[in-house]
């Protein structure tokens, strides 16, 4: 079956722009998660979706970050204003267990 | 603040022998920890876990040991091939918590 799709895969933006990245999960899963993944850095946890209750936004590095999850499925993560150090490779994933994390392949970030 | 270290960035090491990955861990609530691997331009793709209620967990070619006392865990990989260069990450949870805390990822070389 397919697997999670993240959209644009590759993303060049210029520093002060909105952009929105978009997560398609796996059909069925209820659990959604954003990490990013910035040079020489581990998978760092921005926030986690788990069927209607309210998402766990502990990890998003400013109030510039906000997500949202629509009837239960599509993700989109926007970052406005974006600075240089936004640049990272964002990566999102699902769960049917909330134990096994599937990924998709995340999506570039380069703000110029 | 790491609560999940992996000190070696890079490993190589020849066709047929052995790759020993090691982490470590600072959070003494972690209970359960999955290695993950990743190709380049790839999501990570869960590779194995183990329970804190063991010590040893063993799949095909790949085992995780597990060292409470010590706070360090590791992956075996025996023989190594090839196709297991990639970046490998190991990561831990606290019971029920969903999140998934990473390590920075070891880079594994497998020479022919």
């Amino acid at each position: 079956g397919a697997g999670v799709s993240q959209s644009p895969s590759n993303k060049v933006t210029e520093k002060g722009k909105d952009v929105e990245l978009r997560c398609d999960p796996i059909s069925g899963h209820t659990a959604l998660y954003w990490y990013r993944q910035s040079l020489g850095q581990g998978l760092e946890f921005l926030i986690y979706f788990q069927g209607n209750s309210a998402p766990d936004k502990s990890g998003l590095p400013s109030d510039r970050f906000s997500a949202e999850r629509t009837g239960g499925s599509v993700s989109t993560l926007t970052i406005q204003r974006t600075q240089q150090e936004d640049s990272a490779v964002y990566l999102c994933a699902s769960s049917s267990d909330g134990w096994t994390l599937h990924f998709g392949n995340g999506t570039r970030l380069t703000v110029t | 603040d790491q609560q999940v270290k992996q000190n070696s960035p890079s490993l190589s090491v020849q066709e047929g022998r052995i790759s020993i990955l090691n982490c470590d861990y600072t959070n003494s609530m972690f209970d359960y920890f999955l290695w993950y691997k990743k190709y380049p331009a790839e999501g990570p793709t869960f590779l194995i876990s183990i329970s804190s209620i063991k010590d040893k967990n063993e799949d095909g070619r790949f085992t995780v040991f597990l060292n409470k006392s010590a706070k360090h865990l590791s992956l075996h990989i025996v023989p190594s091939q090839p196709g297991d260069s990639a970046v490998y990450f190991c990561a831990a949870r606290r019971g029920s918590n969903y999140k998934l805390t990473f390590g920075k990822g070891t880079l594994l070389t497998v020479n022919p």
